[in-house]
């Protein structure tokens, strides 16, 4: 079992769709970040949590550290958000650096 | 400021051989990470250096290596390549360490023939 599952692996949604991605993790964590990734392989860092939510724009991620799970809504979708979103954690080292841990990505596509 | 950037940008390289890619941080940022990325493992990370120190490193043979300069600059080498190493090579770079925000460059794309 990898340590950190996302789900759903493939979403489509119609544009303006509320869309929800889910990702779980097996280790006790410092940090968790959400990452987006579009065609070409650029990544970019769309947030980084330890606790509660945060909000940017449409988008919106919380983490419940009890139940080792974070979501990453997006509200009102638009085609642009199109890519692939990583979830990635970072373990309980107790310092400021570490490796992370990544999901397998989940593969969004919105259509017009 | 310039974003993280990652020399060269697509390489062919031949099993056996060795290669080298460079990194360079976004000014100010000591943390560099690299990470392997391909479609069947997905993202995984190689090792980190902060201010010239590996402070970290992954599950990953020791054909895979590392250093950091006193500018920060970043080089990973990888030596007798095997097909498997095809990937996308990318590098972040953080103020602080892998645990907090960091900035992704470009990648490198290394195909081994």
């Amino acid at each position: 079992k990898n340590e950190v599952e996302q789900s759903p692996q493939n979403l489509t949604a119609q544009e303006g769709e509320f869309i929800t991605i889910n990702c779980s993790y097996s280790v006790g964590i410092s940090a968790l970040h959400w990452l987006q990734q579009h065609p070409g392989g650029g990544i970019v860092s769309l947030f980084m949590l330890s606790s509660g939510k945060k909000k940017h724009g449409r988008l919106i991620a919380t983490i419940n550290i009890q139940e080792k799970h974070s979501s990453l809504h997006i509200t009102a979708s638009h085609p642009r958000d199109s890519a692939v979103y990583i979830c990635a954690v970072r373990d309980a080292g107790g310092t400021s650096y570490g490796k992370l841990t990544f999901g397998q990505g989940t593969i969004l596509t919105v259509h017009p | 400021k310039a974003g993280v950037t990652q020399t060269p940008r697509y390489l062919i390289k031949t099993r056996g051989q060795q290669v080298t890619l460079s990194c360079s941080p976004i000014s100010g940022h000591r943390s560099v990470s690299w990470y392997q990325q391909t479609p069947g493992q997905g993202l995984q990370f190689l090792f980190e250096y902060f201010s010239e120190t590996q402070r970290n490193k992954g599950n990953f043979p020791g054909r895979f290596s590392g250093r950091q300069f006193s500018n920060s600059r970043s080089e990973m080498n990888v030596s007798t390549l095997e097909l498997g190493d095809s990937a996308l090579y990318l590098c972040a770079s953080s103020d602080t360490g892998a645990s907090y925000e960091q900035y992704f460059g470009p990648g490198t794309r290394l195909t081994v023939t």
